[in-house]
C-alpha cells in the first residue's frame, strides 16, 4: 500500500460548479498537509497547507483534513477554466514531503 | 524577492555523460529539497540537503546520483553516466527550515537523455 494515495483523474466539470480533490493516507506520522497546482510543465505552486483536522479557508479554496480517517481534501468554489491543472497533495513526516501522483482537473467553459 | 532558480530549463545529454542540475534557493531559505517527475507521475523525493549537509538521500539511487548545497552557491544534483531511463523533470524546492511546511518550488529543469 502506498503511503499517500490520490485518484489521477481526468476529472471534468463544468465552470462554476463546486470540485473536490481528495486523498488517502496509511501513514499516522504525517503531521503537516498541503495542496500544490501544477501547471502543464511549470513547477508546483503551493495553495494550502495545514497540520490539523478540521477545515481552512483561503477564497475559493477549503482544505479539509480529518486524521481519524486518514483523509484530506479540497475543495473549490465556482471553478473557473483558469483552475484546469494538475492538484498534488502532500504530507509531511520526519522532515520528507511525500505527493500524491495528482489528480488532472479539467474546467469545461 | 526572487523565487526559487533553476537551470538549466533544459538539459540534452548522450547517453554516458554527465549532467549538473543547479537550484538556488529563495533569499533566507537554507533547506533544500530535490524531486524527480515522470510523465503522468507524482514527485517522488530523491534528496534533502541544509547548508553543506545531506540530511535524507532515502530516495537517491545508489549509483550514478549525488548531491551536495556547499556553503556558497547553488544545490547541485549530479548524475554520472546517464541512461535514457534518466529522462524525466528534476524539481528542487525549498524552505526556511525544518519546521516551516511552505516549501516553494522552482519551474524544473527538463533532462533529455538522447
Amino acid at each position: 500500500q502506498k503511503e499517500v494515495e490520490q485518484d489521477p483523474g481526468p476529472l471534468s466539470v463544468p465552470e462554476g460548479a463546486i470540485v473536490s480533490l481528495n486523498c488517502t493516507y496509511s501513514n499516522s506520522a504525517f503531521q503537516y498537509f498541503m495542496w500544490y497546482r501544477q501547471y502543464s510543465r511549470k513547477g508546483p505552486e503551493l495553495l494550502m497547507y495545514t497540520y490539523s483536522s478540521g477545515n481552512k479557508e483561503d477564497g475559493r479554496f477549503t482544505a479539509q483534513v480529518d486524521k481519524s480517517s486518514k483523509y484530506i481534501s479540497l475543495f473549490i468554489r465556482d471553478s473557473q477554466p483558469s483552475d484546469s491543472a494538475t492538484y498534488l497533495c502532500a504530507m509531511k513526516r520526519d522532515d520528507k514531503i511525500i505527493f500524491g501522483k495528482g489528480t488532472r482537473l479539467h474546467i469545461l467553459p | 524577492n526572487a523565487g526559487v532558480m533553476q537551470n538549466p530549463r533544459h538539459l540534452v545529454r548522450r547517453r554516458g555523460q554527465e549532467a549538473r542540475l543547479r537550484c538556488s534557493p529563495m533569499k533566507g531559505h537554507s533547506h533544500v529539497y530535490w524531486y524527480r517527475q515522470l510523465p503522468e507521475e507524482g514527485l517522488k523525493f530523491m534528496v534533502y540537503l541544509q547548508k553543506e549537509n545531506i540530511i535524507d538521500e532515502s530516495g537517491m539511487p545508489k549509483e550514478r546520483f549525488s548531491a551536495e548545497f556547499p556553503k556558497e552557491g547553488p544545490s547541485i544534483l549530479r548524475i554520472q553516466q546517464v541512461v535514457r531511463g534518466d529522462s524525466a523533470a528534476y524539481f528542487c524546492a525549498s524552505s526556511h527550515n525544518s519546521q516551516n511546511t511552505e516549501a516553494f518550488f522552482g519551474q524544473g529543469t527538463r533532462l533529455t537523455v538522447v
